[in-house]
């Protein structure tokens, strides 16, 4: 089967580092979307692409996060500086299109001390 | 986002027991998914509604589209200890930007 491919899978940073998490979308797949779960809010849309173009993240705090996709086969999402309050996991998703539904990543486990 | 109510939030259920879990919301969707969540691991998609109204199953799951486009439920027949995880609904908005808005999911654990 098809996956979406996270790296890293754990991540364990101090305060003020960056941190870039990094996501391989389905081949074909022309929309990616970021989200963060915690206990506390469960799963939060951060932002999301579509054929690369960044199309909304109004739910990052955009002065510490960024999210790119290079090309088609890689998505990121850094945090710069970090900040124990980033502690999730986040994960990627992709879709073929706008309307089908989305697959997930495994998520990467940031933990920021 | 749109708010999902899903409900119960957890459930104790013994192995071979049928299950059901609900959602609903203020909101009508054009889609409504629902996933299962495994320990580590990212969402799986199970069903996906796309019609009012819709029933559809997919092995021991069955799940239906409310009338209204506001509701869904998700039944689980004959459970087995691997049904063990958490259940998300989730309904995408037919808007420009198809944003999917999660509940926040049923986790459900099996007596053996």
């Amino acid at each position: 089967d098809a996956r979406v491919t996270q790296t890293p899978r754990h991540k364990v940073t101090e305060m003020g580092q960056e941190v870039t998490m990094r996501c391989q979308p389905i081949l074909g797949h022309n929309t990616v979307f970021w989200y963060r779960q915690t206990m506390m809010q469960g799963l939060e849309l951060l932002a999301y692409f579509r054929n690369r173009a960044p199309l909304d993240d109004s739910g990052m705090p955009k002065d510490r996060f960024s999210a790119e996709m290079p090309d088609a086969t890689l998505a990121t999402l850094k945090i710069q500086p970090s900040e124990p309050r980033d502690s999730a996991v986040y994960f990627c998703a992709s879709g073929l299109n706008f309307a089908s539904p989305l697959h997930f990543g495994n998520g990467t486990r940031l933990t920021v001390t | 986002g749109q708010q999902l109510n899903q409900s119960p939030q957890s459930m104790f259920i013994q192995e071979g027991e049928d299950v059901s879990m609900n959602c609903t919301s203020s909101s009508i969707f054009n889609t409504w998914l629902w996933y299962k969540q495994d320990p580590g691991e990212g969402p799986v998609l199970l069903i996906a509604l796309y019609k009012a109204g819709e029933l559809t199953s997919n092995g021991r799951l069955t799940a239906q589209f409310g009338i209204t486009r506001k509701d869904s439920f998700l039944n689980i027949s004959a459970s087995i200890p691997s049904d063990v995880g958490i259940y998300f609904c989730a309904g995408q908005l037919q808007t420009a930007d198809y944003k999917l808005s999660f509940g926040a999911g049923t986790t459900v654990t099996v007596r053996a």
